[in-house]
């Protein structure tokens, strides 16, 4: 199958520090990625689509200015924690749609956990 | 409203059992996808099969096999003679079609233990 990256796979910091999540895909081109964060022993909250060349769209509750998406590149997306605090601490997951409609799946990056100290 | 449900928080199996996991989806659309995925511990979610809403045959892939009842709104998720290696939390999700492109809603998933 396809492969998305993240990375860091693992980020420490302090509360009040910004930490940014990369998100690629090796090898093949996505004009649409998706974040997703999801706590422990739950499922995958979709957070925001990420389209290339413009503005995310997030999902209702999520602070847009909280979490900045980027996605400057056909391959790149990146996920920016602005001033972040031990609640954003989670596990944050990037997919990339690949197909359209009919044939279109998603297929995840490892996923990047955040410990906000 | 889009709803994927999946009833069984955990599952625990010996080695070689059959195990099946459900998964049952609420949508008013007549054309949507459905998909199953695996996330062992380490955390990436590892994509199992993608299912077409026309398309009701069941598939077979080695020891996992799917069945799809569009009757019952289910898809669920077979695994024969099970083995430790299969131990992952396994998520049914449903892909719709909303205001110009595919959402996917995730179901709260279901841990299967499987011990040696």
């Amino acid at each position: 199958g396809a492969v998305v990256s993240q990375h860091p796979s693992w980020v420490i910091c302090k509360s009040g520090t910004s930490v940014k999540i990369e998100c690629r895909s090796l090898d093949f081109q996505a004009t649409t990625m998706f974040w997703y964060r999801q706590f422990p022993k739950q499922s995958l909250m979709l957070m925001a689509t990420s389209n290339e060349g413009s503005k995310a769209t997030y999902e209702q509750g999520v602070e847009k200015d909280k979490f900045l998406i980027n996605h400057a590149s056909l391959t790149l997306s990146t996920l920016t924690v602005t001033s972040a605090h031990p609640e954003d601490s989670s596990f944050y997951i990037c997919s990339a749609r690949i197909g359209t409609s009919e044939q279109e799946t998603q297929y995840f990056g490892p996923g990047t956990r955040l410990l906000v100290l | 409203a889009q709803k994927v449900t999946q009833a069984q928080t955990e599952i625990s199996v010996v080695e070689k059992e059959d195990v099946t996991l459900d998964c049952v989806y609420e949508t008013r659309d007549t054309t949507y996808y459905l998909f199953w995925y695996k996330q062992p511990p380490s955390g990436e979610l590892v994509f199992l099969i993608r299912r077409n809403s026309f398309d009701e045959q069941n598939e077979i892939s080695g020891r996992y096999s799917w069945n799809f009842q569009k009757s019952t709104s289910s898809f669920n998720f077979t695994i024969t003679a099970s083995q430790v290696v299969d131990s992952a939390v396994y998520f049914c999700a449903l892909c719709s079609h909303i205001n110009n492109f595919n959402k996917f809603y995730f179901g709260s998933g279901t841990k299967l233990n499987v011990k040696p």
